[in-house]
């Protein structure tokens, strides 16, 4: 079974502040994928890192993948209120495995 | 472009009780799957089927049937409702069943109540 552990689990902050999520496994992924959930709503693709070491940036959010393809991580820059919401990791090979998320709130 | 839609969003269910629940993507992805996600478990994959006419048990199977109806269309039978399937079901789709650009789309999700 492939595990992913994402941390921390829950995150609290205040509107402008920056922070990382982490997404870790034992296992090597062909790919992994962030999905960000709001409150009632389904998982939504933010972005798919493929290459180890690869970085992407998506307007203040930037994702890096691992140089081994193990682990990932999330950083946001000045989040804001709508950054709020559930942020999953999902490793690829054949199935996709789900880390449990990190659930982040950030206060006016 | 509607994406993946599934129907209902809500249901309440008694113990014993059957349901449907049903699926659709307008995408042509060639793989779907079923989720219930439960407070502190994550995603835990139930059924998916990696192509139109195959289907396979996911993590969680016991007490779910599926069938892959068409291409566009996959849904998930609960034949006797017991309350440890209270949760929320997400139905997902993808281009390909694995390898490097295995990115799946989501519907909004049935918040499913089993009293």
């Amino acid at each position: 079974t492939q595990l992913l552990e994402q941390s921390p689990q829950f995150l609290s902050i205040q509107e402008g502040e920056n922070l990382t999520v982490y997404c870790n496994s034992s296992s090597v992924f062909s790919s992994l994928q962030w999905y960000r959930q709001e409150p009632g709503e389904g998982p939504v693709l933010l972005v798919t890192v493929v290459t180890g070491g690869e970085v992407k940036k998506l307007k203040r959010l930037t994702f890096q993948f691992g140089d081994a393809r193990k682990d990932s991580s999330l950083h946001i820059t000045a989040a804001q209120p709508g950054d709020t919401g559930l942020y999953l990791c999902g490793g690829s090979n054949y199935k996709l495995t789900f880390g449990k998320g990190t659930l982040l709130t950030v206060n006016p | 472009n509607a994406g993946v839609t599934q129907t209902p969003k809500f249901q309440v269910l008694k113990t014993g009780q059957s349901m449907t629940l049903q699926c659709a993507q307008d995408m042509n992805h060639n793989s779907m799957y079923w989720y219930r996600q439960d407070p502190g478990m994550g995603l835990r994959l139930i059924y998916y089927s990696a192509s139109e006419g195959t289907t396979d048990k996911g993590e969680v199977p016991n007490g779910y049937n599926v069938s892959r109806l068409n291409k566009r269309e996959f849904s998930l039978r609960l034949e006797s409702a017991a309350p440890s399937q209270t949760s929320v079901y997400f139905c997902a789709s993808s281009e390909a069943p694995g390898g490097a650009r295995y990115e799946q789309y989501f519907g909004p999700g049935t918040r499913l109540t089993v009293t």
